[in-house]
C-alpha cells in the first residue's frame, strides 16, 4: 500500500485553466504538506496543514488554494495556470517528530 | 531566517570511491537535522536523520554527524555503489510542527 498517495502524477495542460492535484495518506499522520520542486531541484514549501487547519502558509500566488477534507487528505486547486507553474508538486506528511514522508510527486506541464 | 547551504553539486565519482556532501545551516535553537535522498524519477525518502548536537545517523552505510560548534551535518560514505545516484538534500526543522527546511540538493553520479 501506497503510504502517500498523490494524483494525477503526469498533467499537461494549458495556461489560464484549472487544475487539481489530489493527496492522501494512509499513515494517520496529523500533518500534511504541498511543496513545490523546481526544475533545479530546488524544494519550496507552499502550505501546511495539521488536523485540517492551515499552519503553514507561505508566499503563494492565491491562485494556488489548498483544502484538506479530513486529516488524509490534501488537496491542491491552481487557478489560471501560468508557464512558471510547471513543476513536481509533492504531497507529504508527518507525525510529530518532524519526519516527513513524501509522496511520489505530480509533474505539471503548462503549455 | 533559518537557512541550509550544500555543496554545489554535481558530484561524480567512481564505484567504491569514498563520499562527502558538506551541510552547513543556520538556525536559532536547536534543530532537528536530516538528510533525504531523492532517487529519479520518485519522492524523497529519509535516508537519516539526529535531533541534538552529536547525535549521529547512520543508514545504508551512510553518516552524518550533528556538529552544533560547526553547525554542520555532513553525509558521508566509505564506499559507494552506482546504486547510490541520486540527489541529496540536506534539511533542518525546529519543532514538531514547524516547516522543513531544505537545502538546494546535490546530484551525485557514480559510475562503474
Amino acid at each position: 500500500d501506497t503510504a502517500v498517495s498523490q494524483t494525477p502524477k503526469y498533467l499537461v495542460t494549458q495556461m489560464g485553466n484549472d487544475k487539481s492535484i489530489k493527496c492522501e495518506q494512509n499513515l494517520g499522520h496529523d500533518t500534511m504538506y504541498w511543496y513545490k520542486q523546481d526544475s533545479k531541484k530546488f524544494l519550496k514549501i507552499m502550505f501546511s496543514y495539521n488536523n485540517k487547519e492551515l499552519i503553514i502558509n507561505e508566499t503563494v500566488p492565491n491562485r494556488f488554494s489548498p483544502k484538506s477534507p479530513d486529516k488524509a487528505h490534501l488537496n491542491l486547486h491552481i487557478n489560471s495556470l501560468e508557464l512558471g507553474d510547471s513543476a513536481v508538486y509533492f504531497c507529504a506528511s508527518s507525525p510529530q517528530g518532524n519526519t516527513i514522508y513524501f509522496g511520489e510527486g505530480s509533474w505539471l506541464t503548462v503549455v | 531566517g533559518d537557512s541550509v547551504t550544500q555543496m554545489e553539486g554535481p558530484v561524480t565519482l567512481s564505484e567504491e570511491a569514498f563520499l562527502t556532501i558538506n551541510c552547513t545551516y543556520t538556525a536559532t535553537g536547536y534543530p532537528s537535522l536530516f538528510w533525504y535522498v531523492q532517487y529519479p524519477g520518485e519522492g524523497l525518502q529519509l535516508l537519516l536523520k539526529a535531533t541534538k548536537a552529536d547525535d549521529k545517523g547512520s543508514n545504508k552505510g551512510f553518516e552524518a554527524t550533528y556538529r552544533k560548534e560547526t553547525t554542520s551535518f555532513h553525509l558521508e560514505k566509505g564506499s559507494v555503489q552506482v546504486s547510490d545516484s541520486a540527489v541529496y538534500f540536506c534539511a533542518l526543522s525546529r519543532t514538531s510542527y514547524d516547516k522543513v527546511i531544505f537545502g538546494p540538493g546535490t546530484s551525485l553520479s557514480v559510475i562503474p
